[in-house]
């Protein structure tokens, strides 16, 4: 079984729409997540991080982290084409150890 | 802010040579990483580093490859005898540890 399964898309959505991404693991060390957004060509950029399970908001997006049922969410509210990406999950070990998902392409269209 | 720079940003190099990608972390980072993505798929783990030694690396990391933090600012990737489906980009990503990720813009390596 993979450390990590994203279902990779392609997701396309109009603009205005809620997005939902979404990750599962396997791993149950991991304690850590963190959700990157890639643009085609370019480095891995941060977007959120949380720690354990629960919800974290930071503007448009919440980050949501179920242990239990080792589920990890993106939402993205009020969509923008600026957010036409790739987006990745990336659980974390205590002994930082950091594992991506195949990522999830996204398109929002105006 | 302080970011994780790479250099180049591109390569070319004829196979069988040797390459080295370069990588300034942030500067108060303790963990240092790196991965490679071959165009279109994921982000693969290549190998990590902490205090002075590799902590953990992949099975992609064989013995063609090396790193080293040959100063208190600087981390390289080596990569001997390049075949043509070494080409990807390489990513490097520095933590200070218990804490978030960050990664530079990454070194796209061609191989011909």
């Amino acid at each position: 079984q993979k450390e990590v399964e994203q279902d990779p898309g392609p997701l396309s959505v109009p603009e205005g729409a809620i997005v939902s991404l979404n990750c599962t693991y396997s791993n149950s060390a991991f304690q850590y997540f963190m959700w990157y957004r890639q643009y085609s060509r370019k480095g891995p950029e941060l977007l959120m991080y949380t720690y354990s399970s629960g919800n974290k908001e930071d503007g448009r997006f919440t980050a949501q982290v179920d242990k239990s049922s080792k589920y990890i969410s993106l939402f993205i509210r009020d969509s923008q084409p600026s957010d036409s990406a790739t987006y990745l999950c990336a659980p974390r070990t205590p002994g930082n150890q950091f594992y991506f998902g195949t990522g999830t392409s996204l398109t929002v269209i105006p | 802010e302080p970011e994780v720079t790479q250099t180049p940003s591109h390569q070319v190099t004829q196979m069988g040579q040797e390459v080295i990608l370069r990588c300034v972390p942030i500067s108060n980072h303790l963990y240092f990483y790196w991965y490679r993505q071959i165009l279109g798929q994921k982000v693969e783990f290549l190998v990590s580093f902490y205090n002075n030694e590799i902590s953990e690396k992949s099975e992609i990391f064989d013995d063609q490859f090396s790193v080293e933090r040959p100063d208190g600012s600087n981390f390289t990737l080596k990569i001997r005898s390049t075949k043509l489906e070494d080409s990807a980009m390489y990513f490097c990503a520095s933590t200070e540890g218990n804490t978030e990720a960050f990664f530079g813009q990454g070194t796209r390596l061609t191989v011909v």
